[in-house]
């Protein structure tokens, strides 16, 4: 079926707004990632799923970032009371099993520029 | 907790085999080696992956020594559209977050 996508594509706020990025993995995949890059850098991981369940939280940049799994498919991530350093391109990821032996098949990313 | 360390930058010319290593010395016993491409405003996609020794597909091959820790990306006779960043990926638990390393940047020229 379809591959990972992202949305919205783009997202523009002010400093301070809370934004939500919602994530559809590839159907039947019961891993999902979530990592962050800003420009020019490389990928920082923030957090995955495996179902409904996130075991280990310790990726998010602060207690602004929660995510949440419903169904073992869609994920949102949410950003509270956003900063400047939030801009970055937020990318999601899927794959069969939350195992390094299973690829990951990423999403478009969405962009985030916070004003 | 399995880390990566890979050049920063390389450049090579068009028709040139390019090698990038990838230096994992707390590799794990179950870890996996994948390594992924990405082009600029896109998401990373997936070349190779492999545990020991050699593998080989349409696209690269990948080199693997028996100690396992380090690993080289070979592309063969690259073109201008292999000019991205390659990331190498070790892990096998989630708990290790699968981390991602810095990338190389290739740079191909005419």
């Amino acid at each position: 079926g379809a591959g990972v996508s992202q949305s919205p594509s783009n997202k523009v706020t002010e400093k301070g707004k809370d934004v939500e990025l919602r994530c559809d993995p590839i159907s039947g995949h019961t891993a999902l990632y979530w990592y962050r890059q800003s420009l020019g850098q490389g990928l920082e991981f923030l957090i995955y799923f495996q179902g409904n369940s996130a075991p280990d939280k310790s990726g998010l940049p602060s207690d602004r970032f929660s995510a949440e799994r419903t169904g073992g498919s869609v994920s949102t991530l949410t950003i509270q009371r956003t900063q400047q350093e939030d801009s970055a391109v937020y990318l999601c990821a899927s794959s069969l099993r939350a195992s390094g032996a299973d690829t990951q098949y990423f999403g478009p990313g969405t962009r985030l520029t916070v004003l | 907790l399995a880390k990566t360390t890979q050049p920063i930058s390389m450049d090579s010319y068009e028709g040139q085999e390019v090698n990038i290593t990838c230096s994992h010395n707390n590799i794990a016993t179950n870890d996996y080696i994948t390594w992924y491409q990405q082009f600029p405003s896109q998401g990373p996609r997936f070349i190779i992956q492999g545990y020991k020794t050699k593998v080989t597909n349409e696209v690269a091959s990948l080199f693997i020594p028996a100690d396992r820790k380090s690993s080289t990306l070979s592309l063969p006779r690259v073109s201008l559209s292999d000019t991205a960043v390659y990331y190498c990926l070790v892990g096998d638990d989630p708990t290790d977050k699968l981390i991602f390393g810095t990338g190389t940047r290739l740079q191909v020229f005419p």
